[in-house]
């Protein structure tokens, strides 16, 4: 069965500074990718998704992330964090045929200083 | 187009109670699923269907039950409710099907549950 890390529980940036999320997973195959947020009171949203092909993939609000095999990650970033971007990420993995769908890591708390 | 709907938005229930939480989409999925989100747990799946007619048990589905009432509708039942079911209650839909790749899934906005 897959399985999601986010090793961090909260990280807090400064405004403008450049952010990256961690997230590792662990499949046997090549392994299907999202990345979601969610802002307080609300549920999932969908940042970004990686199937195949390029690894470095972008998604909505100038996120991106970037899928290496080598070391089971698929590291979430964003170049200059905003104070609307503090929220919780959540990191997916999906499989081949896997009916009941993704497995979600636990969650990254950001927090955005002024 | 409202995608996936969810009632209610807020419920108190006391020990023993039951209730039934509702879900809708409009996006023609054939998956559906719902999940609990508690504090440093992430989210758990509870219970899924892969299509109309069918439902499996999640990772956690003690204490729970769920109808397909049909392509549209997906609702979770708590038959006696327990303190230890205060969550937040998030149903989901998905392209997903039997054999395919993962599909990103749709979530509603949630249903905040306290029971007392």
């Amino acid at each position: 069965a897959q399985s999601v890390t986010q090793p961090d529980i909260h990280i807090t940036v400064s405004e403008g500074a450049s952010l990256e999320l961690r997230c590792n997973y662990s499949y046997g195959a090549t392994p299907y990718l999202f990345w979601y947020v969610q802002s307080p009171g609300q549920g999932l949203q969908l940042l970004l998704k990686y199937f195949s092909g390029d690894t470095l993939v972008q998604g909505i609000k100038g996120f991106e992330a970037e899928f290496k095999r080598s070391q089971s990650s698929f590291n979430l970033r964003k170049p200059s964090v905003h104070w609307s971007d503090a929220a919780e990420y959540f990191c997916a993995v999906g499989a081949v045929g896997g009916a009941d769908g993704l497995t979600f890591g636990k969650g990254t708390h950001l927090i955005i200083q002024p | 187009n409202a995608g996936v709907t969810q009632t209610p938005k807020f419920q108190v229930l006391k020990t023993g109670q039951s209730m039934t939480l509702q879900c809708a989409q409009d996006m023609n999925h054939n998956s559906m699923y719902w999940y609990r989100q508690d504090p440093g747990m992430g989210l758990r799946l509870i219970y899924y269907s892969a299509s109309e007619g069918t439902t499996d048990k999640g990772e956690v589905p003690n204490g729970y039950n769920v109808s397909r009432l049909n392509k549209r509708e997906f609702s979770l039942r708590l038959e006696s409710a327990a303190p230890s079911q205060t969550s937040v209650y998030f149903c989901a839909s998905s392209e997903q099907s039997p054999g395919q790749g993962a599909h990103e899934q749709y979530f509603g906005p949630g249903t905040r549950l306290t029971v007392t």
